[in-house]
């Protein structure tokens, strides 16, 4: 049972270049969820999705794209990355009225 | 505009004493709130939880006490050990924010450091 995972852990990027973070879990979350960390900022919610094939904005969602098209895989897309995109990404999962299953996270450095 | 708010960043106890964190917040609409437990390169875990019908929620080492009139909580940790150390999130859940849909609100976080 390996909860959430997250691909890939570290990530080096060039400003303008595109990239993608694959979130898979294997607990039958129908809601998953995309945060990022920054210092000082604690977790802020950038898009969600309540169910395969919705997704839905956050907190701080432009830069970002989603999508679901399986109920176990959400994913994290960023067409032109910018430094502002430096951060530490979390996906997480939850299943009813409960807490959150966090992944372990993905380190973005855009240079 | 910042509804969960922890106001102290960091937090220095000695091992086997009592550790208080503190979040406020500002959102009546606010009806389920939560502390996760986050260590360095690791995702948050959660810790424990309390529903606006309660006042107290206990597990263990870890007392998580609401008071709705002032909009604070606090988590008690007794005793606290090293192994304590660790970022704190306090979170609250907004059920009007779209129904079942509920989106968790996270504060900044509380950096618990535990003495030996």
């Amino acid at each position: 049972n390996a909860g959430v995972t997250q691909t890939p852990k570290f990530r080096v990027l060039k400003t303008g270049q595109s990239m993608t973070l694959l979130c898979a879990q294997d607990m039958n979350h129908e809601y998953m969820y995309w945060y990022r960390q920054d210092p000082g900022m604690g977790l802020r919610l950038i898009h969600y999705s309540v169910g395969e094939g919705t997704t839905a904005k956050g907190e701080v969602p432009d830069g970002y794209n989603v999508s679901r098209l399986k109920k176990q895989n959400f994913l994290l897309g960023l067409e032109s990355a910018a430094p502002s995109q430096t951060s530490v990404y979390f996906c997480a999962g939850r299943q009813g009225y409960g807490e959150l299953f966090f992944g372990e996270g993905s380190r973005l450095t855009v240079l | 505009d910042q509804q969960v708010k922890q106001n102290s960043p960091s937090l220095s106890v000695q091992e086997g004493r009592i550790s208080i964190l503190n979040c406020d917040y500002t959102n009546s609409m606010f009806d389920y709130f939560l502390w996760y437990k986050k260590y360095p390169a690791e995702g948050p875990t959660f810790l424990i939880s309390i529903s606006s019908i309660k006042d107290k929620n206990e597990d263990g080492r870890f007392t998580v006490f609401l008071n709705k009139s002032a909009k604070h909580l606090s988590l008690h940790i007794v005793p606290s050990q090293p192994g304590d150390s660790a970022v704190y999130f306090c979170a609250a859940a907004d059920p009007y924010s779209g129904g079942s849909n509920y989106k968790l609100t996270f504060g900044k976080g509380t950096l618990l450091t535990v003495n030996p």
